[in-house]
């Protein structure tokens, strides 16, 4: 079974800019997270989407927003990028997340020059 | 917010040695999930407890979930060289009701002397 897959692998970005993020979970997978991981902060949670709802999410600024398609596949957006919001973006699925593992994405590195 | 004191931050030790790190938290969790990330990669889940007081194995790596719920530790024995890299410990606060998000430890970067 393919694991998560994220596109693109690496993105440069100008600030001021947006950027569309694609996450595509496990098969069956319907529950898909967002991470944000960066040397100063760690891993932090974004927001979670399940049956193409956003089911929860995390202390991070109305600029990051994201959608779920019917086929579970999901994409993250941050609009006016800053700086600050260089980091690798993980994505992880898990069936249902209702306290299940979640399986982590490689991930997209983000540069915002 | 809940946070995780993840301990400790690096470890340098020789190749056959044992290792030991921990994670505390403010809170208690549901579940505790410890993961590896090499550079470049996203975290791969090594060990998922689900049960306060659980003790699980996966090859030469073992985990516990304790007992007040709010630590867990990760062993590894007799270590090798594809064990470096960066550990997570990870908890879940909830067990029902959506996928509250993970709230992660700092990690802990572990460095094999040859």
């Amino acid at each position: 079974k393919a694991g998560v897959t994220q596109t693109p692998r690496y993105l440069i970005k100008t600030r001021g800019q947006q950027v569309t993020l694609s996450c595509s979970p496990i098969s069956g997978h319907r529950s898909v997270s967002w991470y944000q991981q960066t040397p100063g902060q760690g891993l932090q949670f974004l927001f979670e989407y399940f049956s193409e709802t956003q089911r929860n999410k995390g202390n991070f600024p109305g600029r990051f927003s994201g959608r779920q398609f019917s086929n579970s596949r999901s994409e993250m957006n941050v609009s006016t990028l800053e700086l600050g919001d260089s980091a690798l973006y993980l994505c992880a699925s898990s069936l249902s997340g209702r306290g299940e593992t979640q399986y982590f994405g490689p991930g997209t590195r983000l540069l915002v020059l | 917010g809940q946070q995780l004191n993840q301990s400790p931050q690096s470890m340098f030790i020789q190749e056959g040695e044992d290792v030991s790190m921990n994670c505390t938290s403010s809170s208690i969790f549901n579940t505790w999930l410890w993961y590896k990330q090499d550079p470049g990669e996203g975290p791969v889940l090594l060990i998922a407890l689900y049960k306060a007081g659980e003790l699980t194995s996966n090859g030469r790596l073992t985990a516990q979930f304790g007992i007040t719920r709010k630590d867990s530790f990760l062993n590894i024995s007799a270590s090798i060289p594809s064990d470096v890299g960066i550990y997570f410990c990870a908890g879940q606060p909830t067990s029902g009701g959506g996928a509250d998000g993970l709230t992660f430890g700092k990690g802990t970067h572990l460095i094999i002397q040859p």
